[in-house]
């Protein structure tokens, strides 16, 4: 079964409009922490958010914001007010604390390709 | 810039080769992460070395292995390459091992193997 899932391939969002971008995670660990990364036609990989699994609020980061729902096990990133800069593909990761077998490297989803429109 | 230099920022190669990536991490940071990134399979984990010492093992081929330096750079070593070895390769770093840690990108390697 897939760790993370992305079900969204891509999207066509037009510019100032908030935006969210879905992903479900499945992990039997109570203690894990899940990630957003944001990768640019450059192919660099931007680090945006993180959201702690007992983390009580959500995360917020400018206009990156993390909507937290542990019990659906999903962590949709929100962005406000989209920009044609916003134009990546966006990355949800996982990092379990136990599951991974002790390693730290992070399991990420296939992703989802935004394309901001004027 | 995220801090984490990689090199060479393109490596073409043959089939049956050896080519060593080479990163540095984030200036303080202990902890160095191998990622491979192909159309195929994703991003996918591969290693991680912690001050020195190998921390954990992902899905890294036994064609592949790395070490981190006294200095903690670190390379990733890839032999016996094939076709399917083309991909682009991050490093990233961390100022440590743990949970709530994030993980810091290079700007990758992108490997073809003809």
């Amino acid at each position: 079964a897939q760790k993370i899932t992305q079900t969204q391939p891509g999207m066509f969002v037009q510019e100032k409009e908030a935006v969210t971008l879905d992903c479900t995670y499945d992990t039997s660990d109570q203690s894990y922490g899940l990630f957003w990364y944001k990768q640019p036609s450059s192919g660099e990989m931007i680090f945006l958010i993180y959201q702690g699994s007992y983390d009580e609020q959500n995360a917020t980061e400018g206009r990156y914001s993390l909507n937290f729902q542990k019990a659906r096990k999903s962590a949709n990133l929100v962005i406000s007010a989209s920009q044609l800069g916003d134009s990546a593909m966006y990355f949800c990761a996982m990092r379990e604390a136990y599951s991974g077998g002790g390693a730290d490297g992070l399991t990420f989803g296939k992703g989802t390709h935004l394309i901001i429109q004027p | 810039d995220s801090g984490v230099t990689q090199t060479p920022k393109h490596l073409i190669t043959a089939t049956g080769q050896r080519v060593t990536l080479r990163c540095s991490p984030r200036s303080g940071d202990l902890s160095v992460y191998w990622y491979q990134q192909s159309l195929d399979q994703g991003l996918q984990f591969l290693i991680q070395y912690y001050n020195g010492e190998e921390r954990a093992k992902g899905n890294i081929l036994e064609r592949f292995s790395a070490q981190q330096f006294p200095d903690l750079h670190s390379e990733l070593n890839l032999s016996s390459l094939e076709l399917g070895d083309s991909a682009l390769y991050f490093c990233a770093s961390s100022v440590a091992s743990g949970l709530s840690y994030e993980q810091y990108f290079g700007p990758g390697t992108r490997l073809t193997v003809t």
